[in-house]
């Protein structure tokens, strides 16, 4: 089946520094991955949907210049929250749509905890 | 606005009871609705359904659709410790031509041995 991972795993990092994540499609190629964000005990919400080699498309509510996209290759999209904040602590989530899912199913990596000082 | 809810939102049972979990759901521009699992990390797929009136099902696990009265619901069977879990509903569409994939909040699932 396909895989995405997701790396790190978890990050500490003290406040206003940047956090770059990676999310990869290891067994097909995705022209979209999306980023969600799940806080405790609630569900996942969606913050973009990054399409590769254009630029993503935020939520209402999510600051472009905080959460920069980068969906360079077809198995490749980083997430990176710059000049973080202990309100930024929470688990991201990042999925792969296959490019030849005619079905649509969504693939999702394992996660990212984010924990800011 | 669109949404998805789920219900109820939390549930406990004894092992080898039979659960049904519901979603109901407002969207413009349906196209489908999946059922995921999540246990401590991220969500595992279950079913895709976007026909109404059309079972899937996958062992102790069925689900259907019923697009017009805008729900679905996800039952399991002999319940077993194992499915203690968040069960998420996701709905997909479209909205000013980007697809989009929201969220209900899930219901949090105990089986008790």
């Amino acid at each position: 089946g396909a895989v995405v991972s997701q790396h790190p795993s978890w990050v500490i990092c003290k406040s206003g520094t940047s956090v770059k994540i990676e999310c990869r499609s290891l067994d097909f190629q995705a022209t979209t991955m999306f980023w969600y964000r799940q806080f405790p005990k609630q569900s996942l919400m969606l913050m973009a949907t990054s399409n590769e080699g254009s630029k993503a498309t935020y939520e209402q509510g999510v600051e472009k210049d905080k959460f920069l996209i980068n969906h360079a290759s077809l198995t490749l999209s980083t997430l990176t929250v710059t000049s973080a904040h202990p309100e930024d602590s929470s688990f991201y989530i990042c999925s792969a749509r296959d490019l030849e899912g005619a079905k649509y199913e969504q693939y999702f990596g394992p996660g990212t905890r984010l924990t800011v000082l | 606005e669109d949404k998805v809810v789920q219900s109820p939102l939390s549930l406990v049972v004894h092992e080898g009871d039979t659960v049904t979990l519901n979603c109901s759901y407002e969207v413009t521009n349906f196209r489908s609705l999946l059922w995921y699992k999540q246990e401590k990390k991220a969500p595992t797929f279950l079913f895709m359904l976007t026909s109404s009136g059309i079972e899937k099902k996958s062992g102790r696990l069925s689900s259907i659709l019923d697009k017009k009265e805008l729900f679905s619901i996800l039952n399991i069977t002999a319940t077993q410790t194992g499915d203690s879990a968040v069960y998420l509903c996701a709905v997909r569409f479209y909205n000013f031509g980007n697809e989009k994939l929201t969220f209900g909040t899930g219901t949090r699932l105990t089986i008790i041995p």
